[in-house]
């Protein structure tokens, strides 16, 4: 596709449920990353792809969060029994290759957990 | 830790003025230094970058040094546009393989 592609664009829950968050990165780019961004906090790195490994999972905040990426390509962001923290954009980008290069971000999913 | 500090908003600002943000960073070594700007509606995007110090960085009118010294990288632009109205990050990473470390962000008005 023409760019970063992150489905659904919006997605409200109640506290408790799980949620899958899904990531459709510009073809070719080796390189993916999940952010979140909370109002007044900046951008929280979460955890960052290289194909199909992930080198960093240092920023997921609990064990209720996990990510996988199959095929070099689509990655899927799991929170399990959200939380009302848990609210917030969750940002997805990538990159021909590491951090240095152009992170290409999609506009995000906007998590509401109520 | 390694982390960025940028200057709070909103900052607004009359069309045609002279737009500085101020960044500074902290971080063992060398790391290189971004800003990404956020426009209304759109996904967050490289503004431009800078790997060394004394490296300029400049791109849609925009520039920033890097400066070791004083470990900071301002953003600057001599005339702003109403189009310019954003929310711009500053960020760091170590190198390749080490996350970008983004700073809280800094929203921009500009006034016609």
């Amino acid at each position: 596709g023409a760019g970063v592609s992150q489905s659904p664009s919006n997605k409200v829950t109640e506290k408790g449920k799980d949620v899958e968050l899904r990531c459709d990165p510009i073809s070719g780019h080796t390189a993916l990353y999940w952010y979140r961004q909370s109002l007044g906090q900046g951008l929280e790195f979460l955890i960052y792809f290289q194909g199909n490994s992930a080198p960093d999972k240092s920023g997921l905040p609990s064990d209720r969060f996990s990510a996988e990426r199959t095929g070099g390509s689509v990655s899927t962001l799991t929170i399990q029994r959200t939380q009302q923290e848990d609210s917030a954009v969750y940002l997805c980008a990538s990159s021909p290759g590491g951090f240095h290069e152009k992170l290409f971000f999609g506009s995000g999913t906007q998590l509401s957990v109520l | 830790g390694d982390s960025v500090t940028q200057m709070e908003g909103p900052v607004t600002l009359s069309e045609e003025a002279f737009l500085t943000i101020n960044c500074t960073y902290t971080a063992t070594g060398y790391p290189s230094l971004f800003w990404y700007v956020q426009y209304p509606g759109e996904g967050l995007q490289l503004l431009l970058k800078a790997t060394k110090a004394d490296d300029k960085g400049s791109n849609k009118g925009f520039e920033a040094t890097y400066r070791k010294e004083t470990t900071s990288f301002h953003l600057e632009k001599g005339s702003v546009q109403v189009s310019d109205s954003a929310v711009y990050f500053c960020a760091l990473s170590k190198n390749r393989d080490d996350k970008i470390i983004f700073g809280k962000g800094t929203r921009l008005h500009i006034l016609p």
